[in-house]
């Protein structure tokens, strides 16, 4: 199984539609974040949270929401979906205290809002 | 300006070549330096660290030039598998362990 794990792969959805997106890890990393991925954009910070009671907004929250339910499990919810949200989602983790942050990845998730 | 810029290609070059990219970032106070490998539609992998005095993992080398805020990827003996998509990272002061991207360098490697 992956470290990082993120469900669905991929998911087509119409606009004004709710959507989660899932992401567990097996690391045991405290730190976990999304990314979104726009071509030529690279991948830009949505939210992250450092313990199951921290969320912070990273460069682009709107439209986005997040849950910590627990130190493995951060899911990201599009509230009221928009076709420019259509990306490559990305969930990441760390542990702090390491010499370089060490980011592992999911696989990503293809969300297309039409 | 973006915090990080790169040319996004992209490069082509044949089996065998030598390739360099570089990077430019904004932020005087980023602490740390990455070079991520991004084949298509998959996840980004950490490649290397990057330190100022230069480090080496075989064919590839990475420089960090502070005073002049660039980073460098040197790539030897090209192969066809080097082939995907470079991403610069940096890490500034305050920002704990996040991560910032650059948009990506495409390389092609051809026979």
């Amino acid at each position: 199984d992956a470290d990082v794990t993120q469900t669905p792969r991929n998911r087509i959805t119409k606009t004004g539609k709710r959507i989660m997106l899932e992401c567990s890890q097996t690391k045991g990393h405290d730190r976990m974040y999304w990314y979104r991925q726009d071509p030529g954009l690279g991948l830009r910070l949505i939210y992250y949270s450092f313990d199951v009671k921290d969320i912070n907004k990273g460069e682009i929250s709107d439209g986005y929401s997040v849950s910590r339910q627990a130190q493995a499990k951060f899911s990201l919810s599009l509230e009221s979906a928009i076709p420019n949200q259509t990306a490559l989602y990305f969930c990441a983790t760390s542990e702090p205290g390491q010499s370089f942050p060490g980011y592992t990845f999911g696989s990503g998730t293809r969300l297309t809002v039409v | 300006r973006k915090e990080v810029e790169q040319d996004p290609g992209p490069f082509n070059v044949p089996e065998g070549a030598t390739v360099a990219f570089n990077c430019t970032y904004s932020n005087s106070a980023s602490q740390s330096f990455f070079w991520y490998r991004q084949d298509c539609r998959k996840e980004p992998k950490l490649l290397m660290s990057v330190y100022s005095s230069g480090n080496e993992d075989g064919r590839f080398t990475a420089q960090l030039n502070r005073a002049s805020q660039y980073i460098s990827l040197l790539i030897r003996d090209s192969k066809l598998s080097d082939s995907a998509t470079y991403l610069c990272v940096v890490t500034s002061t305050g920002t704990a362990s996040k991560l910032t991207f650059g948009t990506g360098t495409r390389l092609q490697v051809t026979l």
